[in-house]
């Protein structure tokens, strides 16, 4: 079956860094993407990978290793704004799109 | 910006009862997708539709049906509500890829929380 695995829940302080991981398992690949959902809201996106490396977009950074079926969502300088939840998709070989349940990350102050 | 506006945020409906959702989007996109998100799941993909008309089943298509007379509409009907379909559902669409895929990224409306009685 396919599978994508993220922690359920983060927790990190305004300023800090914080790494969220994605593990996927998937019937071929076609790119992986991230979105930031906050409480009550519409998912938006935030970056697409389908290249090994990463790619940084201001604070936020994503890390792609298709060899390791694993990327990571890097959030640096951390704001109080960035409490959301964080959600990994996977576009499989029919280019239908996998998600993962997402992981809640809380900024303390 | 891409708009995607669906009808209601919030609706509470009778089991039984014949429900009708919502969703359009102004960027001329062929692609429109509905989905439910419930707590610790992933969201769960119910139908999608690539043009006017056409409609292909999701993972959980069951008590479901949708409907696209307009490129710009995609409608989505549980036919008779049952209480385990009280949910979030979201609605999305993105462009067309020349392949006829798509690799571009979606846009969500922001959602209707349905709750059934």
């Amino acid at each position: 079956g396919q599978n994508i695995d993220q922690p359920t829940e983060m927790t990190a302080t305004e300023g800090a860094i914080v790494q969220i991981n994605c593990t996927y398992q998937t019937s071929g690949f076609n790119g992986l993407f991230w979105y930031q959902q906050h409480a009550g809201e519409a998912p938006t996106f935030l970056s697409y990978n389908v290249l090994d490396g990463l790619e940084e977009k201001g604070r936020f950074s994503s890390f792609l290793s298709r060899s390791k079926g694993y990327s990571y969502l890097l959030l640096k300088e951390l704001q109080m704004k960035d409490s959301a939840s964080y959600l990994c998709a996977v576009l499989d070989s029919n280019y239908q799109l996998i998600w993962g349940a997402g992981t809640k990350l809380i900024i303390k102050p | 910006d891409v708009k995607v506006t669906q009808s209601s945020r919030y609706l509470v409906k009778r089991t039984g009862e014949k429900v009708f959702l919502e969703c359009v989007q102004d960027m001329d996109h062929e692609n429109m997708f509905w989905y439910r998100q419930d707590p610790g799941l992933g969201l769960r993909l119910i139908y999608f539709s690539y043009d006017v008309k056409m409609k292909e089943k999701g993972d959980i298509p069951e008590g479901y049906s949708v409907s696209r007379e307009k490129k710009e509409r995609f409608s989505l009907i549980l036919e008779s509500a049952s209480t385990n379909q009280t949910s979030m559902y979201l609605c999305a669409s993105n462009i067309m890829g020349r392949s006829g895929y798509s690799n571009q990224p979606q846009h969500f409306g922001d959602g209707t929380r349905l709750s059934i009685l």
